[in-house]
């Protein structure tokens, strides 16, 4: 069975700090991974998405992921946060036979000015 | 184009009542997900439907829930006898393909459910 796990329920981090959010993914098959954003009141969006392409993937509004095999993991960074990053993020794997997608925890990040 | 779309948005009923929640997908989309979000978690897949049939109805929690989908449009979440372990953010997706080939999900806004 596929899982995710995000190390953190809530970050914070200044204004223009450095952004890092773990996820650490199990699966039995090479995965599809995603992080999507919530931002308050709205629905999810897709921030990007690893599907066995260049492990450094870049994403909307500045945000990247790597994907370490070794590891097991696909944590998520932004090497200077903005105030309108204030959200909740979740990183979640895809089942390769549906494409449902298996959701962590999220992690809720706070900006601070 | 137009997104995803659910409706209610919110919905406050009192236990023991049934609900129905809808979701009308991105045009031409054919798979279909129903997923839901309980304060404090993250988001629990629910069922798959590709086309109007669901292939995976593994994260139904009950047989308090159903769902049915026609043809590739609208879809509905019926629940029974609503409890207040019910009470969630009801999230629907569609995309372009389900299965192995990767396609982007599209969220629609959720529908809160309130049960009293």
């Amino acid at each position: 069975a596929q899982s995710v796990t995000q190390l953190g329920s809530h970050v914070s981090v200044s204004e223009g700090a450095l952004v890092l959010l773990r996820c650490n993914y199990s699966s039995s098959v090479p995965p599809y991974l995603f992080w999507y954003v919530q931002y308050p009141n709205q629905g999810l969006q897709l921030l990007l998405k690893y599907t066995s392409a260049a492990t450094l993937v870049k994403g909307i509004n500045g945000f990247e992921a790597e994907f370490k095999k070794s590891e097991t993991s696909f944590h998520l960074t932004k090497p200077s946060a903005h105030m309108s990053d204030a959200a909740e993020y979740f990183c979640a794997v895809s089942d390769r036979s549906t494409g449902k997608l298996i959701f962590g925890q999220g992690t809720t990040l706070q900006v601070k000015p | 184009g137009a997104g995803v779309s659910q409706s209610p948005s919110n919905k406050v009923t009192e236990k023991g009542k049934d609900v129905e929640l809808r979701c009308d997908p991105i045009s031409g989309h054919t798979a279909l997900y129903w997923y839901r979000q309980r304060l404090g978690q993250g988001l629990e897949f629910l069922i798959y439907f590709q086309g109007n049939s669901a292939p995976d109805k593994s994260g139904l929690p009950s047989d308090r829930f159903s769902a049915e989908r026609t043809g590739e449009s609208v879809s509905t979440l019926t629940i029974q006898r609503t409890q207040q372990e019910d009470s969630a953010v009801y999230l629907c997706a569609s995309s372009s393909a389900g299965g192995e080939v990767y396609n982007e999900q599209f969220f629609g806004p959720g529908t809160r459910l309130t049960v009293l």
